[in-house]
């Protein structure tokens, strides 16, 4: 079964700490996603990557930053957490070309920052 | 910008009910629609899909027609079931970036 795989489903970090979501996919899709999730807000996009080393900013990527060395592999990180942080991290996966728009989810990160 | 605004919930129905979330758009262009699932403790699935005008997206009883003149993509569901309960999420897809999705609607069937 096509997976995508997030590695800590629940994480607890005090403020100013970094913290590393990582993100794998074994489908060889070329686009990965961060989104963030939290009530009444729905999913808003904090970056995305088209490609080996490529990043693109989406509507809210302030205080986050993301790294992508591995096609399978796509990283994202709080240089220093802060509280509004707290959230519901989901990556995402698709392939490029005509199936580009179908995304295939993680089961999403818990992040609590204190 | 593009955006999705979807009906506020959370509904709650009675199983063998029938369900309706409203789901509209604002677009440049014509973009795909997309209604996703997700299940409690669970990341998003798509659950169907419509790529243009009059398309009908159907998938495990449920149903949303691409509605260009109103711009809408509701989702409908004949008879709802205990498993059925879940967050609704309506979608569309940027082109060139990635999709935009609505605030979400939970739904919760009992029996």
């Amino acid at each position: 079964d096509v997976k995508v795989t997030q590695s800590s489903r629940y994480l607890v970090k005090r403020t100013g700490e970094k913290v590393f979501l990582e993100c794998v996919q074994d489908m060889d899709h070329e686009n990965m996603f961060w989104y963030r999730q939290d009530p009444g807000l729905g999913l808003r996009l904090i970056y995305f990557s088209y490609d080996v080393k490529m990043k693109e900013k989406g509507d809210i990527p302030e205080g986050y930053s993301v790294s992508r060395e591995k096609k399978e592999r796509f990283s994202l990180i709080l240089e220093s957490a802060s509280t509004n942080q707290t959230s519901m991290y989901l990556c995402a996966s698709s392939p490029s070309g005509a199936g580009a728009n179908v995304l295939t989810f993680g089961a999403g990160s818990r992040l609590t920052v204190l | 910008g593009d955006s999705v605004t979807q009906m506020e919930g959370p509904v709650t129905l009675s199983e063998e009910a029938f369900l309706t979330i409203n789901c509209t758009y604002t677009a440049t262009g014509y973009p795909s629609l997309f209604w996703y699932v997700q299940y409690p403790g669970e990341g998003l699935q798509l659950l169907l899909k419509a790529t243009k005008a009059d398309d009908k997206g159907s998938n495990k009883g449920f149903e949303a027609t691409y509605r260009k003149e109103t711009t809408s993509f509701h989702l409908e569901k004949g008879s709802v079931q205990v498993s059925d309960s879940a967050v609704y999420f309506c979608a569309l897809d940027q082109a060139g970036t990635a999709l935009i999705f609505g605030k979400g609607t939970t739904l919760s069937v009992s029996s």
